[in-house]
C-alpha cells in the first residue's frame, strides 16, 4: 500500500502570497489531518477533515483554510503570507477508528521570504 | 503551562542502555500517541495507547490514565534509534496536542 503523499515538498513563496498544498491519504482512510511544525511553536494541530467535512479546527488565523475531496485527498490553503508561516506541513491519514494510528507523509517545507 | 510536558528534553545514551522519556498531560484525553520523528522531518507512529502497556520489539510503551502520565522505553539502545520521540494526546478526532520533544542521541 503506498502511504501518505504530500506534494510538494519545497515551496518557497514571497510574502503576500497564497500557497496550496496537498495530501493524498492512505487508500481506504478517510480522515485527514493537518499540522505545522516550526522550531519556535513545535508540531500545532491545524485541522482534520472526514468525508469532505472539516470536524475539528485548531488556533489559527482564517488564513489556514483546507478543503478535502470525495476521494479523500485533501488541500490546504495559507493566503497573505507571513514570514511566520515557514514551516513543515505534515499531513497524516487514518481509518477513523478508536485503535486506528496515525499515518503521516513526510510534510511539505515552506519558506516564507 | 504547556498542555504535555515530556522529559528530558535532550538525553544522550550509550548503546546498550536502557532509556525512559516520560510524559504528563493536563486533561482527560481519548488516547496518547508516541511519535518518532528523524532528522528530515518524516514522522513515524510508534504507538497508540488509551490504557495499560504496549510492545513493539524493544519499544514499550505505557499510560496511567489516573496520574496522566506516560513513559516511553526503549530497552538495548541502538544508534539507529537516535531521533525526536514526541509525546501527543488526542482529543477528538485527531485534535492533537504535542509535546516539545526528546532528542535521543545513542552513541556506539
Amino acid at each position: 500500500k503506498a502511504g501518505v503523499t504530500q506534494t510538494p515538498r519545497y515551496l518557497i513563496k514571497t510574502r503576500g502570497q497564497q500557497v496550496t498544498l496537498s495530501c493524498s491519504p492512505i487508500s481506504g482512510h478517510r480522515s485527514v489531518s493537518w499540522y505545522q511544525q516550526t522550531p519556535g511553536q513545535g508540531l500545532q494541530f491545524l485541522f482534520e477533515y472526514f468525508s469532505e467535512t472539516q470536524r475539528n479546527k485548531g488556533n489559527f488565523p482564517g488564513r489556514f483554510s483546507g478543503r478535502q475531496f470525495s476521494n479523500s485527498r485533501s488541500e490546504m490553503n495559507v493566503s497573505t503570507l507571513e514570514l511566520g508561516d515557514s514551516a513543515l506541513y505534515l499531513c497524516a491519514s487514518s481509518q477513523d477508528r478508536d485503535d486506528s494510528p496515525l499515518h503521516f507523509g513526510n510534510g511539505t517545507r515552506l519558506t516564507v521570504t | 503551562k504547556n498542555e504535555v510536558e515530556q522529559s528530558p528534553q535532550n538525553l544522550t545514551a550509550q548503546e546498550g542502555e536502557f532509556i525512559t522519556i516520560n510524559c504528563s498531560y493536563s486533561v482527560g484525553i481519548s488516547a496518547l500517541h508516541w511519535l518518532q520523528q528523524h532528522p528530515g522531518g518524516g514522522i513515524v507512529s510508534l504507538f497508540m495507547l488509551s490504557s495499560g502497556k504496549k510492545k513493539h520489539g524493544r519499544l514499550i510503551a505505557t499510560i496511567n490514565i489516573q496520574e496522566k502520565h506516560s513513559s516511553l522505553h526503549i530497552t538495548a539502545s541502538h544508534p539507529r534509534d537516535s531521533a525526536v520521540y514526541i509525546c501527543a494526546v488526542a482529543y477528538n478526532n485527531n485534535d492533537m496536542r504535542f509535546g516539545a520533544g526528546t532528542r535521543l542521541t545513542v552513541k556506539p
